[in-house]
């Protein structure tokens, strides 16, 4: 089946260490994204990606750093420059294609900064 | 600029019930609008989407909404609601030329209570 996954689930580091988080797609989607969510304040986008070896911060890219080398990966790393790295992280797809850009999601992870 | 406001922070109805949970947009150019689903600790599901052509978009669980342009908005209902229908609600929208971005709203907690 076709899908994205993140891993892992939960992860928890201790202040000061840099983190990456992983995502994956098998749906062949040329465009990926990194959304961030705290309670009570919707989606927020961190970095998005149109095409392998180029990406563009989102509203919130400070203390975040990304990486495309490959068209189905789009790893997310929280550096120890984000002061409040707390909360669920979120990987998407799109088609480039599409014009409405209808987007997928993974499942998922949540970190712990402690 | 384009917005998108969810006009109830919360919602709680009973089992069997009907539902509306309202979602209205700002934007100066045509627009695709989505409704997405979160269940606790899960990513986002599209429940249904407007590209064009008839107003009223049936979804996935029973779910449908209406697009509305000159209101400005695309309200989510179901006639009659489950316990398991209990999660986040997100609206967003887009539109071609916003450099892929989907622009959301801050969500809809709805509880349905036995």
């Amino acid at each position: 089946d076709g899908g994205i996954t993140q891993s892992p689930k939960y992860l928890f580091r201790k202040e000061g260490q840099n983190v990456t988080l992983s995502c994956e797609q098998n749906l062949n989607h040329d465009a990926m994204y990194w959304y961030r969510q705290d309670p009570g304040q919707g989606l927020r986008l961190i970095y998005y990606s149109q095409i392998v070896n180029d990406f563009q911060k989102g509203d919130i890219a400070e203390g975040y750093s990304v990486s495309r080398e490959k068209k189905e990966s789009f790893p997310l790393t929280v550096t120890s420059a984000q002061k409040n790295p707390t909360a669920f992280y979120l990987c998407a797809s799109s088609r480039e294609q599409s014009s409405y850009n209808e987007q997928f999601f993974g499942p998922g992870t949540r970190l712990t900064v402690l | 600029a384009q917005s998108v406001t969810q006009l109830d922070s919360q919602v709680p109805v009973f089992e069997e019930a009907p539902v509306e949970l309202r979602c209205n947009y700002s934007s100066s150019v045509s627009v695709y609008l989505f409704w997405y689903v979160q269940y606790p600790n899960q990513g986002l599901q599209l429940l249904l989407k407007y590209l064009s052509g008839s107003t009223l978009v049936k979804g996935i669980n029973g779910f449908e909404a209406e697009f509305n342009k000159s209101q400005t908005s695309f309200h989510l209902r179901k006639p009659s609601v489950h316990i398991s229908d209990t999660a986040e609600y997100f609206c967003a929208v887009s539109h071609a030329g916003n450099n892929r971005k989907l622009i959301w709203g801050l969500g809809t907690s709805l509880a349905v209570n036995p």
